[in-house]
């Protein structure tokens, strides 16, 4: 068990400019989300799935935001037209699965850096 | 929607002394996170907390939390400098996700 890992760790990029980033999670784990940590700020969820289904997106996930799983295992989340306000660490966690709405630890991959020029 | 505060957001510790750091939130749980995270890496679950009166202790971290007041407590004993980073709790909201705290900064100076 090698954790959660993510690639690229860091990756600058041009305004308007399309990027994705991949994470492979705790290989036994079912659930993988996606967090945003901004400077000076807690992560603040994004996506989250269960398996394959993603489940639930946050309103902070606009249009030019998508993610996948397929085959439940690794995940990318892609940004489309990027913006200034895109630049932040983007964190994959995962986690097993619990009943009724709750989460059990989740560990979280090295993130990856964008930032956006 | 689930609001944590964590409180101070900046603590400058002296080695050997004790401190504590808060952990608020706004609605009902009973399922809470202390994460650790050193400058430019990712976070390292600290403690989970499962019910009311958990107290878990590792090291010179002891964390412990009340439901009925919504509050946690992350409390430091003779603060060494390895212990500076940023410390965030985290609380389970029923709805499969995370809702964090701001985090709260160590600096421990000799």
């Amino acid at each position: 068990d090698t954790g959660v890992s993510q690639d690229p760790r860091h990756k600058i990029t041009k305004r308007g400019q399309n990027v994705t980033f991949r994470c492979d999670p705790i290989s036994e784990h079912n659930r993988l989300y996606w967090y945003r940590q901004t400077l000076g700020q807690g992560p603040e969820f994004l996506t989250y799935f269960q398996n394959e289904a993603q489940l639930e997106k946050s309103r902070l996930l606009s249009d030019r935001f998508s993610a996948e799983r397929p085959k439940g295992s690794f995940s990318t989340l892609e940004i489309q037209r990027t913006e200034q306000g895109d630049s932040a660490m983007y964190l994959c966690a995962s986690s097993d699965d619990l009943s009724g709405g709750r989460t059990d630890t989740q560990y979280f991959g090295p993130g990856t850096r964008l930032t956006v020029l | 929607e689930l609001k944590v505060e964590q409180n101070p957001l900046f603590l400058s510790m002296q080695e050997g002394k004790n401190y504590t750091i808060y952990c608020n939130y706004s609605t009902t749980s009973d399922r809470l996170y202390w994460y650790r995270q050193d400058p430019g890496k990712s976070l390292e679950s600290l403690f989970v907390l499962l019910s009311n009166g958990a107290v878990k202790q590792e090291g010179r971290l002891m964390a412990s939390l009340d439901t009925k007041a919504r509050l946690s407590t992350l409390h430091i004993t003779a603060a060494v400098h390895d212990l500076s980073a940023t410390y965030f709790c985290a609380v389970d909201g029923y709805d499969y996700k995370l809702s964090f705290g701001a985090g709260t900064t160590v600096t421990v100076r000799a």
